[in-house]
Order: C-alpha cells, then sequence, then structure tokens
C-alpha cells in the first residue's frame, strides 16, 4: 500500500540545520509532486514548498524561501527538506504529503506521513 | 492570497446526530476545496475533493457541497470516530488551508 514514512526531525538551536527526509513507497515516486506541510503545536496547517515529479519546479511558503531547500531522489524514492537557518517559529510536526494525482500540478494532499516534529529551541 | 474561514470553531454534538461544518473562500475559488479530517496525533486524512467527491475508502456518511465562495461538509450520522478537527483546503489560487472546526463529544 501507500505509505510515507518521514524521519530527521529533533531538537536544534535558532540558527541551526536540519535535514528531514521522506521515504516513499506503494506507488511510482516519480510520477507525483510531493509537499512538506507543517503544523505548530496546537496550530493549523501551513504548507511548506512543493516539487514537481521531475524536480524542475519548486514552490516555497514565503516564510522559508531562502532558507529551506526541497529536493527528490527519484531512484530511492525519497523526498529531502533541507532545513537552514531555523527560528523558534519553525518548531511543527513536518508532513510529507503526496498530491491526489499522478502527473498533475499539486492540488490536494493524500497520503500523508505521520510526521516528525521538529523543535527549535535554545 | 486566498484566505479561509471555517465556523464554526468548535461544534459540540451527540453521537447520531448531523453535523455541518463551513467554510467561506475570501474570493472565488469555483469548486476547488477539499476537506481532511484530523485526529489527535494523526495525521490529516482526505475526505473530500473538488468540493463533492469522496476520497477513497471514506463513508458515504460524509459529504460535502457548495461553489464559488461558500462551502459545506456534512456528516450525516455522526460516529465516536468522527470526532476530530476537520480543515478546508483551497487550490484555485495557491495552496492554502482554513483554521479548522474541532467536532467535540457533547
Amino acid at each position: 500500500q501507500v505509505q510515507l514514512v518521514e524521519s530527521g526531525g529533533g531538537l536544534v538551536k535558532p540558527g541551526g540545520s536540519l535535514r528531514l527526509s521522506c521515504a516513499a513507497s506503494g506507488f511510482t515516486f516519480s510520477d507525483y509532486f510531493m509537499s512538506w506541510i507543517r503544523q505548530a503545536p496546537g496550530k493549523g496547517l501551513e504548507l511548506v514548498s512543493y516539487i514537481s515529479g521531475s524536480s524542475s519546479y519548486t514552490v516555497y511558503a514565503d516564510s522559508v524561501k531562502g532558507r529551506f531547500s526541497l529536493s527528490r531522489d527519484n531512484a530511492k524514492k525519497s523526498l529531502f527538506l533541507q532545513m537552514n537557518s531555523l527560528r523558534a517559529d519553525d518548531t511543527a510536526v513536518y508532513y510529507c504529503a503526496r498530491g491526489l494525482q499522478a502527473n498533475h500540478f499539486p492540488n490536494y494532499f493524500d497520503p500523508w506521513g505521520h510526521g516528525t516534529l521538529v523543535t527549535v529551541s535554545s | 492570497e486566498v484566505v479561509l474561514t471555517q465556523s464554526p470553531a468548535t461544534l459540540s454534538l451527540s453521537p447520531g446526530e448531523r453535523a455541518t461544518l463551513s467554510c467561506r473562500a475570501s474570493q472565488s475559488i469555483s469548486s476547488y476545496l477539499a476537506w481532511y479530517q484530523q485526529k489527535p496525533g494523526q495525521a490529516p486524512r482526505l475526505l473530500i475533493y473538488d468540493a463533492s467527491n469522496r476520497a477513497t475508502g471514506i463513508p458515504a456518511r460524509f459529504s460535502g457541497s457548495g461553489s464559488g465562495t461558500d462551502f459545506t461538509l456534512t456528516i450525516s450520522r455522526l460516529e465516536p470516530e468522527d470526532f476530530a478537527v476537520y480543515y478546508c483546503q483551497q487550490r484555485s489560487k495557491s495552496l492554502t488551508f482554513g483554521g479548522g472546526t474541532k467536532v467535540e463529544s457533547k
């Protein structure tokens, strides 16, 4: 079945860096846009970034532009989020999510991984 | 940016009752709206997309309606497992989420 498993979260000091990974299985990874969506503690959902199947197109939220970098390795069916210059307001659970439809610009998210917690604190 | 406003913030109902959740967009988004369910400690799950299409495996008691700026998610008869937070999301202009509605047990 389709599965997404995130890893790489943890505690990091302000200004530090972290690299999140998402391992995909059960579908043709290269056919789908992939996204990271975050949720601060007790808050709602925020789209962080998404990337096309071929890596030719990447979009970032204004709140992370210039600090985060999204990439993917289709051979390894993996998605990566490099997070630099981390701030306290980046503290959140980060979810990896697949686009609903193959070979389609991102519209909706299905499924989602279980999430990985990133805590930025001194 | 399209702002999605969900109401009410909290809905207190009993099992078996009908739940009606609202999502209003700051500008017309045609039918480009989805609904997600999130239970405590879990990731969101897609319920409805393009305003009224149920996602795979979603029970028929969940239904969506609306177009333009006003949308509704209806749960015909609440089951115990339906008590959760529900989010709407639009894909018309960029991709944004609403603030959520918590459906709690009365």
